[in-house]
């Protein structure tokens, strides 16, 4: 069946500007998370959903940094005012339900470049 | 909070060789551990999986086992195949007070040659 699929695939943009990342999880997941991946590191948590709502937001880095899932399914990262510091690969997941047992499907990201 | 540490790559190979890589971690309770594997080109995804202590996760020719004691989950094969060449995340999910996530360590390069 269809994995997880991100759009863009990438992203460039000037200092300063506004983004969104879209996401398109598993049909039927009820879970889906966000993580963002610099160069060299692993990934990091950024926003986990659990149907429509965000369950926990804690890695979100400022207020910049805001996501949706409105109707339980797709998911857009919102960046306002991007930073050349928000430069990285934002990474999209999905599990069949919040349990931490379950694995993560990763789609295959979108790299967002600030000039 | 949670941690993971992986041993610093990369790691060079010969193929037929035995691997290993060690993976340990700091939680507070009692967390799933994950290897996850990352081809060249390719997304992130998982390789094997361990819920509780002892289980062993294996997939492929890798295995793993969830060793509480030392808070360690070693990822080991037998005999790596070029094919192998990739970044090896370990990772550690502990569901406490509703957060749900992932912590990975910062990578294992892995190169295969000939």
């Amino acid at each position: 069946g269809a994995g997880v699929s991100q759009t863009p695939s990438n992203k460039v943009t000037e200092k300063g500007k506004y983004v969104e990342l879209r996401c398109d999880p598993i049909s039927g997941h009820t879970a889906l998370y966000w993580y963002r991946q610099s160069l060299g590191q692993g990934p990091e948590f950024l926003i986990y959903f659990q149907g429509t709502g965000a369950a926990d937001d804690s890695g979100l880095p400022n207020d910049r940094f805001f996501a949706v899932r409105p109707e339980g399914s797709v998911s857009t990262l919102k960046i306002q005012r991007t930073e050349r510091g928000d430069s990285a690969v934002y990474l999209c997941a999905s599990s069949p339900s919040g349990d931490s047992t379950d694995t993560q499907y990763f789609g295959p990201g979108t790299r967002l470049t600030v000039l | 909070g949670d941690s993971v540490t992986q041993m610093e790559g990369p790691v060079t190979l010969s193929e037929e060789a035995f691997l290993t890589i060690n993976c340990t971690y700091t939680a507070t309770g009692y967390p799933s551990l994950f290897w996850y594997v990352q081809y060249p080109g390719e997304g992130l995804q998982l390789l094997l999986k361990a819920t509780k202590a002892d289980d062993k996760g294996s997939n492929k020719g890798f295995e793993a086992t969830y060793r509480k004691e030392t808070t360690s989950f070693h990822l080991e094969k037998g005999s790596v195949q070029v094919s192998d060449s990739a970044v090896y995340f370990c990772a550690l999910n502990e569901f406490t007070g509703g957060g749900n996530k992932l912590t990975f360590g910062t990578g294992t390069q892995l190169k295969v040659e000939l």
